[in-house]
């Protein structure tokens, strides 16, 4: 089955300097690649996600860029805030053709801290 | 439009005892799912299900049951509560691309 490395686990940058969080998948059929942020205590929420069609994706300040050649995709975050502090999980996953959800697979997180 | 409510948010078991986690959507999505969030080890598939009537297991089903007769919920069952059930559990849901999640039901086994 798939599985997603995340790296790093965790990350400590100064405001408004760029974070970079990479992870690599195992399966070349997995097609769609979601990026969530956790704050603490609460639900993940969906922050960017790319298809397997698009080689990168930009979102204001948060990017994420896929190579399906070489299996990962990385999330990037420029002039971060405090308030960008959070967990960041990747995620993988093989969408059938119609686009029904086919089951997520995740990495194991990032924490990321901005500070001050 | 509430999108994913779970029921309860903290809950504390007795080794042995069983209980059920609510799930339920308003989103009209065919896909739902349970994870269990754990320190350290990201969010591990528990069981899904790709519409009503149909459920399957994930990564770490081991202890739990799921049943899907609405397209709306999508209930956990914890048959007999273990300390390793220990964890953040979050039911999500979606249609084509990204997951929404509920709030997590924190769970004790003590």
């Amino acid at each position: 089955g798939e599985n997603v490395e995340q790296h790093p686990s965790t990350l400590s940058v100064q405001e408004g300097d760029s974070a970079v969080i990479k992870c690599t998948y195992s399966d070349s059929a997995s097609n769609y690649f979601p990026w969530y942020k956790q704050e603490l205590g609460k639900r993940p929420q969906l922050i960017i996600d790319i298809r397997s069609n698009v080689g990168e994706k930009k979102d204001q300040r948060i990017a994420v860029t896929l190579n399906k050649t070489a299996k990962h995709f990385s999330l990037h975050i420029t002039e971060t805030q405090p308030e960008d502090s959070a967990v960041y999980f990747c995620a993988a996953s093989k969408l059938p053709y119609g686009g029904s959800q086919g089951n997520l697979i995740f990495g194991k997180g990032t924490k990321l801290s901005v500070k001050p | 439009n509430a999108g994913v409510t779970q029921t309860p948010k903290f809950q504390v078991l007795k080794t042995g005892q069983s209980m059920t986690l609510q799930c339920a959507q308003d989103m009209n999505h065919e896909y739902m799912s349970w994870y269990r969030q754990d320190p350290g080890m990201g969010l591990r598939l528990i069981h899904y299900s790709v519409g009503a009537g149909i459920t399957d297991q994930g990564e770490v089903p081991n202890g739990y049951n799921v049943s899907r007769s609405t397209t709306e919920d999508f209930p956990l069952r914890l048959l007999s509560a273990a300390p390793s059930q220990t964890s953040v559990y979050f039911c999500a849901s979606s249609k084509a691309g990204g997951a929404f999640f509920g709030q997590g039901t924190r769970l004790t086994v003590v």
